[in-house]
């Protein structure tokens, strides 16, 4: 089945910075990567997707890029924020069937 | 709409006892899905399914069982619970196939077995 790897799993940076968060995947079959944060004791939220038809996909600071020949696909968050502390989650699924990376926790410090 | 709702909130089994984990979305959603999230870990899938009816294995399903005989109810068994059935469960919905529709989460139900 497939296997996705995150990295790092804690990532600090300062306020005004960006943050890149990678992440590998073991099936060339896998056809959609989505971008989950979640707060602390909070359920996990989409903050951006994108499928494999499409290299890149740009939501005003975040950033997601695709490559499907490595297999591999990184979050880009600019001039980060407070608020953008998070545990930040990619996954990968084809059809129904997702799985998930283990996680990478984002501290912006001011 | 409430969106997808889970009861409870919080819970704590003894070994061996059995319970169920309620979910329910008033979205119209087709697709419904069951994760655990382990801490400090990324959610592994349980269960889904695909319509009244119809349900799937996922990644971790030992241990559990579903059904789903209505649109809106999605409720996860645990039968025997074990320590290693200590996690975060969440449910999910989605219009249809998730990789083409984004998955609304639930709240999620904390379980402790000891």
């Amino acid at each position: 089945g497939e296997n996705v790897e995150q990295h790092p799993s804690t990532l600090s940076v300062q306020e005004g910075d960006s943050a890149v968060i990678k992440c590998t995947y073991s099936d060339s079959a896998s056809n959609y990567f989505p971008w989950y944060k979640q707060e602390l004791g909070k359920r996990p939220q989409l903050i951006i997707d994108i499928r494999s038809n499409v290299g890149e996909k740009k939501d005003q600071r975040i950033a997601v890029t695709l490559n499907k020949t490595a297999k591999h696909f990184s979050l880009h968050i600019t001039e980060t924020q407070p608020e953008d502390s998070a545990v930040y989650f990619c996954a990968a699924s084809r059809r129904s069937d997702m799985r998930f990376g283990a996680g990478t926790r984002l501290t912006v410090k001011p | 709409n409430a969106g997808v709702t889970q009861t409870p909130k919080f819970r704590i089994l003894k070994i061996g006892q059995s319970m169920t984990l309620q979910c329910a979305q008033d979205m119209n959603h087709n697709y419904m899905y069951w994760y655990r999230q382990d801490p400090g870990m990324g959610l592994k899938l349980i269960y889904y399914s695909v319509g009244a009816g119809i349900t799937d294995k996922g990644e971790v399903p030992n241990g559990y069982n579903v059904s789903r005989s209505t649109t809106e109810d999605f409720p996860l068994r645990l039968e025997l619970a074990a320590p290693s059935q200590t996690s975060v469960y969440f449910c999910a919905s989605s219009y249809s196939d998730a990789a083409d529709y984004e998955q609304y989460f639930g709240p999620g139900t904390r379980l402790t077995v000891t």
